[in-house]
């Protein structure tokens, strides 16, 4: 009920290309879904997030995309850039309830984008 | 900004050590929470705290206790650290949930040998 499957593990995109990453959830409870980019040797940072009121969210390169039934959500990268050369976590959460605020990580995708 | 600090960015200590890993937040936030990241596992919840000398476990507290003594500060406390703790602990701090997600720290890389 309280995991968050992420996929794919790995991803190598050209310069220019669409990177997708897709994670599934399980707890109906769940509200909230960020999505965070880790460099390395760093902590991981808010990227994008969204609520379950919307089926897609945009911000400049960014897109998730949100299907409540199917308690799916991905994230959409245009343009891939090599400075988008990261890690990416999706993750979820409650806003209220009992463990309100505690983020459910899926386990990351190595995002690399080559010239 | 947020800012969330941790610390240390790197700790060598032995086996059987008691262990503290220090972080403070300049936000004000309710919650703090304590993950460990480790290669092919993500991110695994150990301790969060929503409010002063409140504390509740996550997902893997064994070996790990906790200390909230003031709002902007969240220690992590390894009572006797064995070779199966080395890895990267996060900190990170968020307001009440419907705000939000959650800001992290740079990090902790504790190797024990």
């Amino acid at each position: 009920q309280q995991q968050v499957k992420q996929s794919p593990q790995s991803l190598i995109v050209q310069k220019g290309g669409i990177s997708i990453i897709n994670c599934a959830y399980e707890n109906t409870a769940f509200d909230y879904f960020p999505w965070y980019q880790q460099f390395p040797g760093k902590g991981p940072a808010l990227l994008i997030a969204i609520r379950p009121d919307v089926s897609e969210k945009k911000e400049g390169r960014f897109t998730i995309s949100f299907n409540k039934s199917a308690k799916q959500f991905s994230l959409h990268i245009m343009d891939s850039q090599p400075g988008d050369s990261a890690t990416y976590f999706c993750a979820a959460s409650k806003m209220s309830g009992g463990s309100q605020g505690n983020l459910i990580f899926g386990k990351g995708t190595k995002l690399s984008v080559k010239p | 900004d947020v800012k969330v600090t941790q610390s240390s960015r790197y700790l060598v200590k032995r086996t059987g050590e008691k262990v503290f890993l220090e972080c403070v937040q300049d936000m004000d936030h309710e919650n703090m929470f304590w993950y460990r990241q480790d290669p092919g596992l993500g991110l695994r919840l150990i301790y969060f705290s929503y409010d002063v000398k409140m504390k509740e476990k996550g997902d893997i507290p064994e070996g790990y206790s906790v200390s909230r003594e003031k709002k902007e500060r969240f220690s992590l406390i390894l009572e006797s650290a064995s070779t199966n703790q080395t890895s990267m602990y996060l900190c990170a701090s968020s307001p009440p949930a419907q705000f939000g997600g959650a800001f992290f720290g740079q990090g902790t890389r504790l190797t024990v040998v």
